[in-house]
């Protein structure tokens, strides 16, 4: 079955890169059709879409964040890597990576989440 | 960007009522429509897609409409299990976004 969980830093300072890493078993990323993706959950508000890596290396971003956001894949350890330069106490939040896959013609159905990681900004 | 208003922000329900809660697009976004579940300290948990097929495994007492750019997600019959915070994503084009939440407590 499909597991994807999250790790990193729980806590970091203002300014510093937020480097967070999904390790995911159940599937492959070169799989056509595949993507991982970072979502990411302030406390207690709603969930804000961050970053979607495809199984052919086509990388998404939130415009808003771009210039700060960098996913990568590695196919061969089933990982993929989200950074966040510049953090700030905004960026509080549990982020969490998913599974996308292809159905009802698009790529982009997240189906599988994983339990998130909360990171907190602050000095 | 497209812009998800979901309403009510929250509701309460007894068991065994019919609950519904809708999600408006901000511009057309076909069926390209997902709602999720979301538990007190859990991850969300993937309900529907493209508007009304449901996940493998969700239990049939979910359902989702749309029409126009009015979305739709129906519980028949409330049942303990589905007290959570329920949201809405658009997925026709980037950047993906999310509803505010509807949170279904017990009445």
């Amino acid at each position: 079955q499909i597991t994807l969980k999250e790790s990193g830093p729980t806590l970091v300072k203002p300014t510093q890169t937020l480097t967070l890493t999904c390790t995911f078993s159940g599937f492959s990323l070169s799989t056509n059709g595949v993507g991982v993706g970072w979502i990411r959950q302030p406390p207690g508000k709603a969930l804000e879409w961050l970053a979607l890596i495809y199984w052919d290396d086509d990388k998404r971003y939130r415009s808003s964040l771009k210039s700060r956001l960098t996913i990568t894949k590695d196919t061969s350890k089933n990982q993929v890597v989200l950074t966040m330069t510049n953090m700030d106490p905004v960026d509080t939040a549990t982020y969490y990576c998913a599974h996308s896959a292809y159905a009802s013609g698009s790529y982009r159905i997240i189906d599988y989440w994983g339990q998130g990681t909360l990171v907190t900004v602050s000095s | 960007d497209i812009q998800m208003t979901q309403s009510p922000s929250s509701l309460s329900a007894s068991v065994g009522d019919r609950v519904t809660i809708t999600c408006r697009a901000s511009q057309g976004i076909s069926n390209s429509l997902a709602w999720f579940q979301q538990k007190p300290g859990k991850a969300p948990k993937s309900l529907i897609y493209a508007a009304s097929s449901l996940q493998t495994g969700v239990p049939s007492r979910f359902s989702g409409s749309r029409s126009g750019t009015d979305f739709t997600l129906t519980i028949s019959s409330l049942q303990p299990e589905d007290f959570a915070t329920y949201y809405c994503q658009q997925y026709d084009s980037y950047p993906l976004t999310f509803g505010g939440g509807t949170k279904v407590e017990i009445k």
